[in-house]
């Protein structure tokens, strides 16, 4: 237990569809991050959140949108995915930005 | 650039000492630490040490800083099948104006004979 959750573990979608990922914290940290693991490629830092504020969008398609409306949760909205978007995707969350992060076990996303 | 260098894969035998090296890049790094992540799961913090210490020790986990050639290094001392895994070197660097970013390794894969 990591002390952040994320929800599905698993998710299937066709290109045309919409979804929403969520994480939660329950470890009172003010930062929160998603990043993208794709085989054989380094992690992916996608975005940064610090105190629900955006702080860092890493060139990241329009087709993936964030949402942070408080500081224990975080939403990666998604719709209209390619195929090259399957991957797994994490929820980490620090103390402050720059901290230790902690993260969450992914989840793995599959385009159809 | 940004950069974070890893080998791709290490096999022990159990009982025997791992060690894990990593280069990194960024000079001013506060922080470098190493991630353990086993399938099917996240990364989990496994320990992490300030740019300021050469040493840190935590129970079988030793890590060792070498700040004048940028190398990070884990051992695992008596290493057991359940420390098969991916294990990731990490820095905060700031670059490009973003700062505290968490730049990552591609990983290395421990694979423990029994």
């Amino acid at each position: 237990e990591t002390g952040v959750t994320q929800t599905p573990r698993h998710l299937v979608m066709g290109m045309t569809n919409k979804k929403s990922l969520k994480c939660e914290q329950h470890l009172g940290h003010n930062a929160m991050y998603w990043y993208k693991q794709s085989a054989k490629k380094p992690l992916e830092l996608m975005f940064v959140y610090s105190l629900e504020e955006r702080v860092e969008n890493n060139s990241v398609p329009s087709r993936f949108s964030p949402e942070c409306p408080n500081s224990s949760h975080l939403f990666l909205h998604l719709h209209t995915l390619q195929p090259e978007d399957s991957a797994l995707y994490l929820c980490a969350s620090s103390q402050a930005a720059g901290q230790p992060q902690h993260f969450g076990d992914g989840t793995r996303l599959s385009i159809l | 650039g940004e950069d974070v260098e890893q080998s791709l894969f290490l096999s022990v035998r159990e009982g025997d000492s791992s060690v894990i090296n990593c280069t990194y890049t960024d000079s001013s790094s506060t922080y470098l630490y190493w991630y353990k992540q086993e399938p099917g799961a996240g990364l989990q913090l496994l320990t992490y040490i300030f740019s300021n210490m050469d040493m840190k020790q935590d129970q079988r986990l030793t890590v060792l800083l070498n700040k004048k050639d940028k190398h990070l290094s884990l051992r695992i001392a008596d290493t057991q099948t359940g420390d098969s895994a991916i294990y990731f070197c990490a820095e905060i660097g700031n670059y490009g104006g973003a700062t505290n970013k968490l730049i990552f390794g591609t990983g290395t894969l421990l694979a423990v004979q029994p």
